[in-house]
């Protein structure tokens, strides 16, 4: 068990509709990070929150949103979905206290549109 | 941007090293890490290692780099039926986000 929690465990949705996954981060993290791992692209990166604010982006769509709260949980935003959203989605975090800068996964939301 | 590279399975007998390997294209990698992937779980880190070292032995785990080739090994000593799963390698530069490879699924045959 990794400490970092996310929920739900598994989505079904229709395209255009939006969802909201959630993640709760190790006791005492700052850092959370967002992932997709999709059959044909891969685990790539999203986007990361630092106490609560954006920290870096990666190959996040336009119609995804994150937010990290003070209670540093974070949520991301999926909207208007795609049958090609289909896909695991991980939370990470990280203390940032090593300097290699270790990140714990959660279990993944399986998301599937439909 | 970055371009992480591995083969996408092996296959190995119980006992034997399995050697994953890995090439990444951007030359200012700070770490260099694996992780691993169990059926229906998240990711777990297995090792990292720092771009100025050309090997890390951790137990059953040798990693490699040729920092020259831009490439990277993971060998797993006497390997066993639990070790069956994804290995990830990744890079991180100055950010701290992580540019995984495509995954390489391990099966190790009884």
């Amino acid at each position: 068990d990794s400490g970092v929690t996310q929920t739900p465990k598994h989505l079904i949705t229709a395209t255009g509709q939006r969802v909201t996954l959630r993640c709760s981060p190790r006791s005492g993290d700052l850092s959370v990070y967002w992932y997709q791992q999709s059959l044909d692209q891969g685990l790539q990166f999203l986007i990361q929150y630092y106490n609560g604010e954006e920290r870096a982006k990666g190959n996040i769509l336009e119609r995804f949103s994150a937010q990290q709260f003070p209670d540093l949980h974070s949520e991301l935003n999926l909207s208007s979905l795609e049958l090609g959203d289909s896909a695991l989605y991980f939370c990470a975090s990280s203390g940032g206290t090593t300097a290699y800068n270790e990140q714990f996964f959660g279990p993944g939301t399986r998301l599937t549109v439909l | 941007g970055e371009d992480v590279e591995q083969s996408l399975f092996l296959s190995v007998r119980e006992g034997d090293s399995s050697v994953i390997n890995c090439t990444y294209t951007d030359s200012s990698s700070t770490y260099l890490y694996w992780y691993k992937q169990e059926p229906g779980a998240g990711l777990q880190l297995l090792t990292y290692i720092f771009s100025n070292m050309d090997m890390k032995q951790d137990q059953r785990l040798t990693v490699l780099l040729n920092k020259k080739d831009k490439h990277l090994s993971l060998r797993i000593a006497d390997t066993q039926t639990g070790d069956s799963a994804i290995y990830f390698c990744a890079e991180s530069t100055g950010a701290n986000n992580l540019f995984f490879g495509t995954g390489t699924r391990l099966t190790v045959i009884p």
